[in-house]
């Protein structure tokens, strides 16, 4: 559902649960992503990345799925801890010399302990 | 050490002042940018330098802008403030311009612009 006044999809999770945020992406020429994650009153914050020859990347806690075909991306979260709880944004880069990063709408993330 | 930092953090104004907004950011990178972050929390880049030279200009009006007197440095002034133009901004910088990995964009914290 969408966060009223917002309008950002959102995510309620219980902690300790897993987490999948989706990211539908524009650009079928874009080669590289990212997910960054904005706390309250903070700027976005680098999570994890990954280029477009691949299909999966894990981090610490973190993984991203990228399905080219139908242009879609997700962040899975493992173990969810109210620390999680943000805004968290996809972000694509255009193939070429186009050196423009450009984000998602943002999906809000509530973690309920 | 604060490694991307903006002032002011918070700025409220009347319709028509011009005020500015700094950026320095000291991790030795060669791009900055300017976001622009509205009530919806869509962010979207307005300008981004590169070792001092405009690389993207991103259909923002004439009142806005931007200066980089150095690499380490991005000041955004704005003239004639409109309702409309508020907002929070942000400063970014990444390592590089393009290139894998260079996308990593450093974030300020946010300067929130209030027009009244």
């Amino acid at each position: 559902g969408e966060s009223v006044g917002l309008h950002l999809p959102t995510l309620s999770v219980q902690e300790g649960d897993n987490s999948i945020i989706n990211c539908a992406y524009s650009n079928s020429a874009s080669d590289y992503f990212i997910w960054y994650k904005q706390e309250s009153g903070k700027g976005p914050q680098f999570i994890i990345d990954i280029r477009s020859n691949m299909d999966k990347r894990q981090g610490q806690r973190v993984t991203v799925l990228l399905n080219k075909t139908v242009k879609h991306l997700s962040l899975q979260i493992a173990a969810t801890q109210p620390g999680d709880s943000a805004v968290y944004f996809c972000a694509e880069k255009p193939g070429g010399s186009n050196y423009k990063l450009t984000f998602g709408k943002g999906t809000l993330l509530t973690v309920n302990p | 050490d604060t490694a991307v930092s903006q002032t002011p953090k918070y700025l409220v104004t009347q319709m028509g002042n011009d005020k500015s907004i700094k950026c320095e950011q000291n991790l030795g990178h060669d791009t900055m940018y300017w976001y622009k972050q509205d009530s919806k929390k869509f962010l979207k880049i307005m300008f981004s330098y590169n070792n001092k030279e405009l690389i993207i200009n991103e259909t923002v009006p004439n009142r806005f802008s931007p200066k980089s007197p150095d690499k380490a440095h991005l000041n955004l002034h704005i003239n004639s403030l409109e309702l409309g133009d508020s907002a929070v901004y942000f400063c970014a910088s990444s390592l590089r311009l393009g290139g894998f990995g260079a996308g990593e964009l450093f974030f300020g914290e946010g300067s929130r612009l209030t027009v009244l």
